[in-house]
């Protein structure tokens, strides 16, 4: 099966400038979540969304990031603006239905803000 | 009282050597802990998970023990190969509840096997 898929793989912007990234699920994987790895950290969850509805967003700083799942299949990630501290990467996963165990990572999108 | 707790940062081991990740964990309602193998450029990839109803866990070469009264559990590699060489994370969720599948995740361990 497919992996799941992001873009851009890199990105480079300046503060105070936006950025949006993509993820498109495994086929069928309901549960869809968005980490954020800064280098030389463990994976931090962001949002984690089942089908189109926001299951946890506890950890989203959402006075700059927002995040949405049209028709609960693909996911977009904002950040808006952007500060230094954003630089990292941000890594989508999926799952079947919260399924433990069952997640895929994609291989995510590197964010360096200058 | 979220925290996973891992160490130690990196490690250098030699071919056929065993490499030792240890993970400790506060939130005793965690139950489900999976350890993730990560390369450059990509993301994590599930290795090995065991539940606390277990104290060990094995596959292949790599064995995870688990010491519910301690809150503690490891990774070990045996045998330990050059390809190996990738950082380690532990991990911990649960199985139930809201937060059901949501990962906290250890700072990480940058695993090295020398050929």
């Amino acid at each position: 099966e497919a992996g799941v898929a992001q873009s851009p793989r890199y990105k480079i912007i300046e503060k105070r400038q936006s950025v949006a990234f993509w993820c498109n699920p495994i086929s069928g994987h309901a549960t869809l979540y968005w980490y954020q790895q800064i280098l030389g950290q463990g994976p931090k969850l962001l949002i984690q969304f089942q089908n189109n509805g926001v299951v946890d967003d506890s950890q989203l700083p959402k006075d700059r990031f927002s995040a949405e799942r049209l028709k609960g299949v693909d996911s977009t990630l904002k950040i808006q603006p952007a500060k230094l501290e954003d630089s990292a990467v941000y890594l989508c996963a999926s799952s079947l239905d919260r399924q433990i165990g069952g997640y895929t990572f994609g291989s995510g999108t590197r964010l360096t803000v200058v | 009282q979220q925290q996973v707790k891992q160490s130690p940062q990196s490690l250098i081991v030699q071919k056929g050597g065993i490499s030792i990740i240890n993970c400790a964990y506060e939130n005793t309602a965690f139950d489900y802990f999976p350890w993730y193998q990560q390369f450059p450029g990509k993301g994590p990839a599930l290795l090995i998970a065991i539940r606390p109803d277990v104290s060990e866990k094995k596959e292949g070469r790599f064995t995870i023990s688990f010491n519910k009264s301690a809150k503690q559990f490891s990774l070990h590699i045996m045998d330990s190969q050059p390809g190996d060489s990738a950082t380690y994370f532990c991990a911990a969720s649960y199985a139930g509840g809201t937060s059901y599948g949501k990962l906290t995740f250890g700072q990480g361990t940058i695993l090295t096997v020398h050929p």
